[in-house]
This record gives C-alpha cells, sequence and structure tokens, in this order.
C-alpha cells in the first residue's frame, strides 16, 4: 500500500521563526492534500495540491508540490502560536477514483510565544 | 450548514458491549469515509461508500459493520467492542465538483473500550 513519511514527527519553534514540514510518497502522487489538526479535535482542510510543481497558499502557509520527487513541503511563515497543532498530509489512491486517502502519522508543531 | 457531525463525542465501553457512532452531512457528498486515529498511526481507513446503497472495506475492517441509510448518513457500528478498538474515530464527506476534490471530516468520537 501507498506510504506517506511526514519530517519532522515533531517541532518547536520560537514565534516569529519559519518552518518547513515534508511529505513523501513511497508510490506515484495523485493528488496530495494537506490538513491540520487541532489537539483534541477534528481535522481541517488547508489546501490541495494535484499538479507537479503546484503551489498554493493559505494565510501564511503554503505548500507545494514536486511530482519528481514524490514529496510535497508546507512552508510556515512568520510562525504563530495560532499555528500550533498537527500537520496531516494525505495522498489519493488510485488515481482519486474512490476518493481514499492515506495519511502520514503527522508533524507535531508548538509555536512558542 | 452543520457540514459533518458526529454523535456521541465521547464513548466508554466494556468488552464485549455494542454500539453505533452515527455520521451525518448536509453537504450532498455521494461518498463518505470512516477512519480511526492512533497514536503513532496515524488515520487509517475502516470502510467507505462512494455513494448511497454501496459500501467497501477500507484497511482495517475487521471489527466493524457500517451502513449507509441514505446519502446524509453513514453509521459505523462495533458489534462485540474491544479494548483494541479504542481509538477516535472521524467522519468525512468527499466534495467533489467543479475541480474541486478533498474531504471534510467530523469533530470525531473518542471512544474507550476497557
Amino acid at each position: 500500500s501507498q506510504e506517506l513519511e511526514q519530517s519532522p514527527q515533531s517541532l518547536i519553534v520560537q514565534e516569529g521563526k519559519n518552518l518547513t514540514i515534508n511529505c513523501t510518497s513511497s508510490k506515484t502522487l495523485y493528488g496530495l492534500y494537506w490538513y491540520k489538526q487541532k489537539y483534541g479535535e477534528g481535522l481541517i482542510f488547508l489546501m490541495m495540491l494535484q499538479k507537479g510543481g503546484e503551489e498554493k497558499s493559505h494565510e501564511k502557509i503554503t505548500a507545494k508540490l514536486d511530482e519528481k520527487k514524490q514529496q510535497s513541503s508546507l512552508h510556515i511563515t512568520a510562525s504563530q502560536p495560532s499555528h500550533a497543532g498537527i500537520y496531516l498530509c494525505g495522498a489519493a489512491h488510485y488515481g482519486g477514483s474512490q476518493g481514499n486517502l492515506i495519511f502520514g502519522k503527522g508533524t507535531k508543531l508548538s509555536v512558542k510565544p | 450548514n452543520a457540514g459533518v457531525t458526529q454523535t456521541p463525542k465521547f464513548q466508554v465501553l466494556k468488552t464485549g458491549q455494542s454500539m453505533t457512532l452515527q455520521c451525518a452531512q448536509d453537504m450532498n457528498h455521494n461518498s463518505m469515509y470512516w477512519y480511526r486515529q492512533d497514536p503513532g498511526m496515524g488515520l487509517r481507513l475502516i470502510y467507505y461508500s462512494a455513494s448511497e446503497g454501496t459500501t467497501d472495506k477500507g484497511e482495517v475492517p475487521n471489527g466493524y459493520n457500517v451502513s449507509r441509510l441514505n446519502k446524509r448518513e453513514f453509521s459505523l457500528r462495533l458489534e462485540s467492542a474491544a479494548p483494541s478498538q479504542t481509538s477516535v474515530y472521524f467522519c468525512a464527506s468527499r466534495a467533489l465538483a467543479g475541480g474541486v476534490d478533498t474531504q471534510y471530516f467530523g469533530p470525531g468520537t473518542r471512544l474507550t473500550v476497557l
């Protein structure tokens, strides 16, 4: 089955600092999704990338898809305490025809004020 | 527009008890999903329903059954709960229209099996 590796597993940054989270797939990516999860809550959709080289932004969060490397990166600029949470990447399986997603194990982000 | 709702939010069961987790969406989506989230394991797909009247197994279906009652509702049933089913359960529905393809998640049900 398709596997997604996220790195780092956890991250502690000082408020105002930039950071990057990576998501690497062992198989071809048909679609890559980024979600954020607040502790003890559900998942909030951030963005979806489909095409190689695609880049999307949501407030101060930017995600890119490198199709050749089968990798996506999530970059947060000038981090704030509100960015704290668990970031999950999900990948479409079978070209997205059934919509089933495989998820990475998540990256836990803490932002120190 | 409430999105995806789940009930209950918390539940404690004894081994061998049964229960049904309820999920409903008001976005007129065809596809719905049940995931479980465990520490160190991430989210894993239990069952999904591509459309009303159809259901299929996901990665970890053993010990569970599902019912797609109608387009809005997709329930997950534990017939005889086991401690290994202690987890957080998430329901999701899929938006697929106009170039948009994503899943929207409910707030989760935290289940403990003693």
